[in-house]
């Protein structure tokens, strides 16, 4: 079946701007994860959904960043005033419950560049 | 904190070599820990996971046990090829949300 997509693949956009990332989670997967990839910080967590609802924010570094999910699928990660650190991959994940685990599966990423 | 430790690379190893990736955890709770792949190009895949203490992962010929004593999940493959050239991601999650904590990649080479 279709895996997790993200768009836009590649955003460059200028400081200050405002940007929005968009997530579009395996069919069914009630769970679902913001993550960053920077060459600095490495991979590091952003926020968690739970169907609409997000009960852990506490990767977001900044008011600057938020997220939403509508009905229970698409998620959208916006950045307003986007600064140069903002650079990185941004990737999403949706979960499944495997066994005793909960695996996460990873779509391709959106690579911001703020110049 | 919850944090992964894992070994620094580049790690440049020649075709059929043994590979050994070390990592460490703290965590508080009992972690499930994962190991992840992120191949030239393309986007992160589960590698293979352990969910309790003495299990062990494995999947394309590698493998990991979780050693709760040691706090240690090691990534091991007896005959590397080429195409494992990649970096490798040790994770762990603990807790009901199941965020993901990622150590810091080790970058794999492999030389025919």
């Amino acid at each position: 079946g279709a895996g997790v997509s993200q768009s836009p693949s590649n955003k460059v956009t200028e400081k200050g701007k405002d940007v929005e990332l968009r997530c579009d989670p395996i069919s069914g997967h009630t769970a679902l994860y913001w993550y960053r990839q920077s060459l600095g910080q490495g991979l590091e967590f952003l926020i968690y959904f739970q169907g609409n609802s997000a009960p852990d924010k506490s990767g977001l570094p900044s008011d600057r960043f938020s997220a939403e999910r509508t009905g229970g699928s698409v998620s959208t990660l916006t950045i307003q005033r986007t600064q140069q650190e903002d650079s990185a991959v941004y990737l999403c994940a949706s979960s499944s419950y495997s066994g005793t685990a909960y695996e996460q599966y990873f779509g391709p990423g959106t690579r911001l560049t703020v110049t | 904190g919850n944090s992964v430790t894992q070994m620094e690379g580049p790690v440049t190893l020649s075709e059929e070599a043994f590979l050994t990736i070390n990592c460490t955890y703290t965590a508080t709770g009992y972690p499930s820990l994962f190991w992840y792949v992120q191949y030239p190009g393309e986007g992160l895949q589960l590698l293979l996971k352990a969910t309790k203490a003495d299990d062990k992962g494995s999947n394309k010929g590698f493998e990991a046990t979780y050693r709760k004593e040691t706090t240690s999940f090691h990534l091991e493959k007896g005959s590397v090829q080429v195409s494992d050239s990649a970096v490798y991601f040790c994770a762990l999650s603990v807790g009901g949300y199941n965020k993901l904590i990622f150590g810091a990649g080790t970058r794999l080479a492999v030389h025919p």
